[in-house]
């Protein structure tokens, strides 16, 4: 079974600019969670998506959005860049809500992002 | 509000035991978590232990959770330079299905040959 898929893996941008990046979940998860890893903050929860629609949220701005589609890919959108954007942006999948144990979080290797 | 913090730092020599500590906020914890993450990789589920368990043994990893001071520790034992990476305690917390993960910032584990 193929493992989670995030693209791109590296990605430049300068500030302004907007990014979407994209995360495929093992085949038959259907709930999406993206985290942002920085060296100052560590690992910071964005939000959770299931069945399409955002269930969680973290504490992040209003530039920072998702979405998810009926095959359970998700998308993450993050508009105006800022330099403290730059960052690891890891997506993890699981086969239902809420980070149980007997559906545990399967991490994608992340996409980094870079502004300038 | 959550809080989740852990030491930044693990030195190690190959052979002997780990042992990396965690401590956590939030008392409706009902599940607790250890990750481990490789360079260039995301994380990966090493163990949890659910919050009325104090203790939980899995081959040569053991977690202990001191519940009473929000302490969790994750021992590894035979420590080898394979288990080289960061080492993540994260809580899943919250009630009516609406609940915010929250990860320590890590702690490095360095085994040395």
């Amino acid at each position: 079974k193929a493992g989670v898929t995030q693209t791109p893996r590296y990605l430049i941008k300068t500030r302004g600019q907007q990014v979407t990046l994209s995360c495929s979940p093992i085949s038959g998860h259907r709930s999406v969670s993206w985290y942002q890893q920085t060296p100052g903050q560590g690992l910071q929860f964005l939000f959770e998506y299931f069945s399409e629609t955002q269930r969680n949220k973290g504490n992040f701005p209003g530039r920072f959005s998702g979405r998810q589609f009926s095959n359970s890919r998700s998308e993450m959108n993050v508009s105006t860049l800022e330099l403290g954007d730059s960052a690891l942006y890891l997506c993890a999948s699981s086969l239902g809500l809420g980070h149980q144990p007997d559906s545990p979080l399967h991490f994608g290797n992340g996409t980094r992002l870079t502004v300038t | 509000g959550e809080d989740v913090e852990q030491s930044l730092f693990l030195s190690v020599r190959e052979g002997d035991s780990s042992v990396i500590n965690c401590t956590y906020t939030d008392s409706s914890s009902t599940y607790l978590y250890w990750y481990k993450q490789e360079p260039g990789a995301g994380l990966q589920l090493l163990t949890y232990i659910f919050s009325n368990m104090d203790m939980k043994q899995d081959q040569r990893l053991t977690v202990l959770l001191n519940k009473k001071d929000k302490h969790l520790s994750l021992r590894i034992a035979d420590t080898q330079t394979g288990d080289s990476a960061i080492y993540f305690c994260a809580e899943r917390a919250g009630t009516g299905g609406s609940y915010i993960p929250t990860f320590g910032r890590g702690t490095s584990l360095i085994v040395h040959p």
